[in-house]
């Protein structure tokens, strides 16, 4: 089973500023079939990535994602209230899929 | 739009059933590979099952392997989960996923007695 390890646990950003979360695999993800969700208290996990590259229909480009192999990153531009909330990262290349623990993204 | 909608849970004494229900519109299910996904309360997500676009190749994670069926049914457009023998570590809302596309907003199995 491929391990994602995603960091850091918590990040305290403000509003307007960058973030770079990452996702890092135990072994190479095939096809670099990761994918990235938002999701915010009380409601369902959000696709934004999938493809480790591309959006997801109807998210907004401030959302990008990067990465090949086994090192991955989703990076928010500047961050919108909304935005605050916590992303996990998912593996879908080999069975069994994975995800990770989760980055949650406060406002400081 | 796209909406997936999960049915079926509810609460069930340990060692019991359920079968939960995905049903789409808007969104054809058998274009993707389609999962369930769950997570317990206050914790993180768990990939439970997935199938492929004709339902020819199935995989689950360990903990459920021989309790837990997934299944698909192409003319009603909707997506399933068979659940025997259930434990109280399978309380979790559990979703309903497309492989790169819509989730559904889940369905909550309470297991206990």
């Amino acid at each position: 089973e491929i391990v994602l390890t995603q960091s850091p646990g918590i990040l305290s950003l403000s509003p307007g500023e960058r973030a770079t979360l990452s996702c890092r695999a135990s072994q190479t993800v095939s096809n670099n079939y990761l994918a990235w969700f938002q999701q915010r208290p009380g409601q369902a996990p959000r696709l934004l990535i999938y493809g480790a590259s591309t959006r997801a229909t109807g998210i907004p480009d401030r959302f990008s994602g990067s990465g090949s192999g086994t090192d991955f990153t989703l990076t928010i531009s500047r961050l919108e209230p909304e935005d605050f909330a916590v992303y996990y990262c998912q593996q879908y290349g080999r069975a069994p899929d994975t995800f990770g623990p989760g980055t949650k993204v406060d406002i400081k | 739009e796209v909406q997936l909608v999960e049915s079926g849970g509810g609460l069930v004494q340990p060692g019991g059933s359920l079968r939960l229900s995905c049903t789409a519109s808007g969104f054809t299910l058998s274009s993707q590979w389609m999962s369930w996904v769950r997570q317990a309360p206050g914790k993180g997500l768990e990939w439970v099952a997935n199938i492929d676009n004709d339902g020819s190749n199935k995989n689950y994670v360990d903990s459920v392997k021989g309790r837990f069926t997934i299944s698909r049914d192409s003319a009603k457009n909707s997506l399933y989960l068979e659940m025997n023998n259930l434990r109280p570590e399978d309380t979790a809302v559990y979703y309903c996923a497309a492989e790169e596309g819509p989730w559904g907003q889940g369905t909550l199995v309470t297991v206990s007695s």
